[in-house]
């Protein structure tokens, strides 16, 4: 079966410092990874995705996140920090090998970017 | 992208009655999807709407429970039966939209409470 954890609930970070949310990943074959960013009712909104290819990825806003498939992690990551990164991200899997258009998501993880 | 419209945003029900949430898409697409994003929890599948055809539940949601219309290609609607305060959540509308970069466009969604 095909899921990602987030392991913290909360992050907290200075504005200007570089910030880094953990998502781990447990799939059966090659994984389809993908970030998403929550903001206060608003719709989820696509940040980036990971198929093959290079490891590490960028998306949107300034946000990366590298593939390790060795630790089995897709860490969302920013140099730099802004207040108006404050929102709730979900790292998500996709089940290639059952309903295609599933996406499992994690629990979510709460950025907080304080000034 | 495909733009969606979800109504209503937010609304606070009584136990034992019945909401309706609507889904409109400004593009014919194939493929709906209902999410159900429980209170500080994650984002799971209630069902898979095709036009034309029946919903397909995930397991764990039911039709009696979550009946699901697919009248077009642009709309749909969730109803969420005789409810509990443990359907208290947000409900999301998704669609499956080729012209964005993930595939996917998800609604604002509905934040529903139970009382």
């Amino acid at each position: 079966a095909q899921s990602v954890a987030q392991p913290e609930d909360q992050v907290n970070v200075a504005e200007g410092n570089p910030l880094t949310v953990k998502c781990t990943y447990s799939v059966s074959g090659n994984p389809y990874l993908f970030w998403y960013v929550q903001y206060p009712n608003r719709g989820l909104q696509f940040l980036l995705k990971y198929i093959t290819g290079d490891n590490l990825v960028k998306g949107s806003y300034g946000f990366e996140a590298e593939f390790n498939k060795s630790q089995t992690s897709f860490h969302l990551k920013k140099p730099s920090a802004l207040v108006s990164d404050s929102a709730l991200y979900f790292c998500a899997v996709r089940d290639v090998f059952g309903n295609f258009n599933k996406f499992y998501f994690g629990s979510g993880t709460k950025l907080n970017v304080k000034p | 992208s495909a733009v969606i419209s979800q109504k209503p945003s937010r609304d606070i029900c009584q136990r034992g009655t019945s909401l309706t949430i609507q889904c409109q898409v400004d593009s014919q697409v194939t493929m709906m999807f209902w999410y159900r994003q429980q209170p500080g929890q994650s984002l799971t599948l209630i069902a898979t709407a095709n036009q034309g055809s029946e919903a397909t539940y995930e397991s764990g949601f039911v039709i009696d429970k979550f009946p699901i219309s697919r009248p077009n290609l642009t709309f749909s609607t969730l109803t969420v039966s005789n409810m509990s305060p443990e359907d208290s959540s947000i409900y999301l509308c998704s669609v499956e939209d080729r012209t964005g970069e993930d595939g996917y466009t998800f609604g604002s969604g509905t934040r529903l409470t139970v009382v």
